[in-house]
């Protein structure tokens, strides 16, 4: 089985500062999501980027997929007090694995 | 309209008890999963089944049993509780393993 593994485990920034996370796998994957779960609460899909895909956006998100280092990163722009959350990636090869995740902290 | 719906929100249990918990889906999808997520959050699949039919089962130990009365539910069956049980359990469903999972509101358990 392989899984997404998040890096840093924590990141601690400034109110309207960009936040970039960092996500590695291990073997090839047909798509890679995005999840971000909010303290002591299930998770919330954010975006998915498909194996073929280089770059995909969606609002203040940024996902990026480097399938030959077989990475990925998501960058938040213009952070805001409520993106405080975890934040997860999940690789799929016909199944879902999650890595221990990114605990994002905007300060107002 | 909750899409993923878990009970109970809170468990409290001693040792040695069995217990469940229950995952309603009303998605139509057709696959649900249950996940545990431990003190370091670390989220960790257990089990995940497709039309009724087991299609991943991680090493858990047998004390932990998915049952799946029809597509819309996967209850999640605990017996002889430990200790090391405790944690915050999700459910989740998705259309198919390639497709986004929707996750439930999860289940604290504590056993004491």
């Amino acid at each position: 089985s392989q899984q997404g593994e998040e890096d840093p485990q924590a990141l601690s920034i400034q109110e309207g500062e960009n936040a970039t996370m960092n996500c590695s796998y291990k073997t090839s994957i047909n798509n890679l999501q995005w999840y971000r779960q909010n303290s002591g609460r299930g998770l919330v899909h954010l975006i998915l980027i498909r194996s073929n895909e280089r770059e995909k956006h969606s609002g203040r998100l940024r996902v990026t997929l480097d399938t030959s280092k077989k990475s990925s990163s998501l960058l938040i722009t213009a952070s805001r007090a409520a993106d405080t959350a975890s934040y997860f990636c999940a690789t799929d090869n016909n199944d879902m694995r999650f890595g221990a995740g990114t605990r994002l902290t905007v300060k107002p | 309209d909750t899409a993923v719906s878990q009970t109970p929100k809170y468990l409290v249990t001693q040792m040695g008890n069995d217990k469940s918990i229950k995952c309603e889906q009303n998605l139509g999808h057709d696959t649900m999963y249950w996940y545990k997520q431990d003190s370091k959050k670390f989220l960790k699949i257990m089990f995940s089944y497709n039309n009724k039919e087991l299609i991943i089962n991680e090493t858990v130990p047998n004390r932990f049993s998915p049952k799946s009365p029809d597509k819309a539910h996967l209850n999640l069956h605990i017996n002889s509780l430990e200790l090391g049980d405790s944690a915050v359990y999700f459910c989740a469903s998705s259309q198919d393993g390639a497709h986004e999972q929707f996750f439930g509101p999860g289940t604290r358990l504590t056993v004491l």
